[in-house]
């Protein structure tokens, strides 16, 4: 089956700095890829689409210069979270979905991001 | 605001019994699904059931969906152990291709 692998499964970093989470799909193309963020015991909200060769479409409320989605190839997307701070903390997990679009989304395994 | 509710929030059930999870929504759908996400881990996908779809079955898993109520059901039959997970409703609404996921039912089931 469609399996995708995201990188790396948990970080911890310092405030202010950077991080850049990877998303692969391993056996298939995708030129959309989804990312979440997910708070504990809460359910997955849509960061932002990301569009392989084009930018990536936000949605409301999402820093699109504080989260920076980078789609260039049909197999990876990266997420990098800038000046990172502790409410930047979250599991964040990739998806994406094989060929034309259609259902289901495969998703990653996620990141699990601390911010001290 | 989330497309999807589901209740109960949480379940707990012992081994052999039947876990039932409800998901409601609130716009026009092309399809819903349902997602497994066991602790700290990605989701999977279970099961998706169109909207000119009544029922489904997957093995022990049996979706139904109403549209007149907006709302889906998932039945897991003769539950295990290793069904222990949070369970997720995801809609597809008929204005987009976006999926917005249900605030998930955390399921226990003791051995």
């Amino acid at each position: 089956g469609a399996v995708v692998s995201q990188h790396p499964s948990w970080v911890i970093c310092k405030s202010g700095t950077s991080v850049k989470i990877e998303c692969r799909s391993l056996d298939f193309q995708a030129t959309t890829m989804f990312w979440y963020r997910q708070f504990p015991k809460q359910s997955l909200m849509l960061m932002a689409t990301s569009n392989e060769g084009s930018k990536a479409t936000y949605e409301q409320g999402v820093e699109k210069d504080k989260f920076l989605i980078n789609h260039a190839s049909l197999t990876l997307s990266t997420l990098t979270v800038t000046s990172a701070h502790p409410e930047d903390s979250s599991f964040y997990i990739c998806s994406a979905r094989v060929g034309g679009g259609r259902p289901p989304l495969h998703f990653g395994n996620g990141t699990r991001l601390t911010v001290t | 605001s989330q497309q999807g509710e589901e209740d109960p929030q949480a379940l707990s059930i012992q081994e052999g019994e039947n876990a039932t999870m409800n998901c409601s929504y609130k716009t026009s759908i092309n399809n819903l699904q349902w997602y497994r996400q066991n602790s700290g881990r990605g989701l999977v996908h279970l099961i998706l059931i169109r909207s000119n779809e009544r029922e489904k079955h997957s093995g022990r898993l049996r979706v139904t969906l109403d549209t007149s109520k907006k709302s889906s059901s998932l039945l897991i039959t003769a539950s295990r152990a290793a069904d222990t997970a949070s369970y997720f409703c995801a809609t597809t609404q008929t204005s987009g291709s976006r999926l917005t996921f249900g605030e998930g039912t955390q399921l226990t089931v003791n051995p």
